[in-house]
């Protein structure tokens, strides 16, 4: 069991260059978040998923797109990249029918440095 | 005002010493209240989950909520060198969303 799994672990980007992030979990959850970790400012939601073909915009969501075609999978990208989105990313799923709790499950996150 | 406040620390304690980390919030619909410890270089994991006001605990670690003041802690008793690490808390509302603090930052010294 795997649980939530991003790809890739590192990038190196150059400003202006686009790329994706993949979020892949294999718990059959509802819900499925990109968050961003910066130093002194937490976890901050950029878009998240309530379900398979839905997103919709969190605290951060300017200069990244989302898609979730499939349930298992929520895509980050980034059309043109700047040195603000230099961060850690990390993807998050939760929320199974029946479930005990709202227990978000992480992956290990994917650091992305812009020059 | 940020949903969520957190002393960011860094906290240094010696091994055995009584941990008192804590969060204040604005949004009076939050309804969950979680901490999530995250190691160096590794994503969060869930350590404690809360509903509503009041205390639980389960082992060395003790989560308190007071919802009338908008207050959350997280007790650890005993505290040992493997509880280093970064501590987030998290409250969310009925829609499954959380909102994070920015951490606190603990170094449990042997």
């Amino acid at each position: 069991n795997a649980g939530v799994t991003q790809t890739p672990k590192f990038r190196v980007l150059k400003t202006g260059q686009s790329m994706t992030l993949l979020c892949a979990q294999d718990m059959n959850h509802e819900y499925m978040y990109w968050y961003r970790q910066d130093p002194g400012m937490g976890l901050r939601l950029i878009h998240y998923s309530v379900g398979e073909g839905t997103t919709a915009k969190g605290e951060v969501p300017d200069g990244y797109n989302v898609s979730r075609l499939k349930k298992q999978n929520f895509l980050l990208g980034l059309e043109s990249a700047a040195p603000s989105q230099t961060s850690v990313y990390f993807c998050a799923s939760s929320y199974s029918i029946g479930a005990a709790t709202e227990e978000l499950f992480f992956g290990e996150g994917s650091r992305l440095t812009v020059l | 005002q940020k949903e969520v406040e957190q002393d960011p620390g860094p906290l240094s304690v010696p091994e055995g010493a009584i941990v008192s980390l804590n969060c204040t919030y604005s949004n009076s619909a939050f309804q969950y209240f979680m901490w999530y410890r995250q190691y160096s270089r590794k994503g969060p994991e869930l350590l404690m989950y809360t509903y509503s006001s009041g205390n639980k605990e389960d082992g060395r670690f003790t989560a308190q909520v007071d919802k009338s003041s908008k207050y959350i802690s997280l007790f650890i008793r005993d505290s040992q060198p493997s509880d280093s690490a970064t501590y987030l808390c998290a409250p969310g509302d009925n829609f499954n969303k959380f909102y994070f603090g920015s951490g606190t930052k603990l170094n449990v010294k042997p």
